[in-house]
């Protein structure tokens, strides 16, 4: 299967602060990618879809302004998490769509303190 | 908005024994999905339906497009440890549609 990457996979970082997070498609192109955030013992939540060259489109709840998503090629989305506070702590995983098929990233665990 | 049931939540069998989870909505779907999640990481793509009534196996897996195309289900077959973790459906409802429908995942404990 098409494999996705992400980096990095921990960081610990002081609220106030801003983080970006990278996820790349190693062998394939995607125009369009997804970034989903997951609390413990929950199932993933959408928080943006990002379309290659164009704007990401965000789901309803999720400011857009606060986590900046970039995709600036075909193999390399960004999700900026500015001003981060504590409540942003959570798992960050990134999806990239090959054809029908959605390949996941392997995840980036934050914790702001 | 679409919403994925799936069910059990939660299994805990022995090892050897087979595990049958499924997913179920009101709305049609065209696409369905299964992952498999270990602890802190992303989730495996494990099987891609895309018609109704299609059975797919990978190894011990089955997993099947009901024919309604509101359901699905998954198999495992003689369970075996590395099989403990989260499996989740997701679905598509409308062809070409970007976003994912996920179901709330089944998690799987295995004794040995």
């Amino acid at each position: 299967g098409a494999v996705v990457s992400q980096h990095p996979s921990w960081v610990i970082c002081k609220s106030g602060t801003s983080v970006k997070i990278e996820c790349r498609s190693l062998d394939f192109q995607a125009t369009t990618m997804f970034w989903y955030r997951q609390f413990p013992k929950q199932s993933l939540m959408l928080m943006a879809t990002s379309n290659e060259g164009s704007k990401a489109t965000y789901e309803q709840g999720v400011e857009k302004d606060k986590f900046l998503i970039n995709h600036a090629s075909l193999t390399l989305s960004t999700l900026t998490v500015t001003s981060a506070h504590p409540e942003d702590s959570s798992f960050y995983i990134c999806s990239a769509r090959a054809g029908s098929e959605q390949y996941f990233g392997p995840g980036t665990r934050l914790t702001v303190t | 908005g679409q919403q994925l049931n799936q069910s059990p939540q939660s299994m805990f069998i022995q090892e050897g024994e087979d595990v049958s989870m499924n997913c179920t909505s009101s709305s049609i779907f065209n696409t369905w999905l299964w992952y498999k999640q270990d602890p802190g990481e992303g989730p495996v793509l494990l099987i891609a339906l895309y018609k109704a009534g299609e059975l797919t196996s990978n190894g011990r897996l089955t997993a099947q497009f009901g024919i309604t195309r509101k359901d699905s289900f998954l198999n495992i077959s003689a369970s075996i440890p590395s099989d403990v973790g989260i499996y989740f459906c997701a679905g598509r409802i409308i062809q070409g549609a970007q976003k994912l429908v996920f179901g709330q995942g089944t998690r799987l404990t295995i004794n040995p």
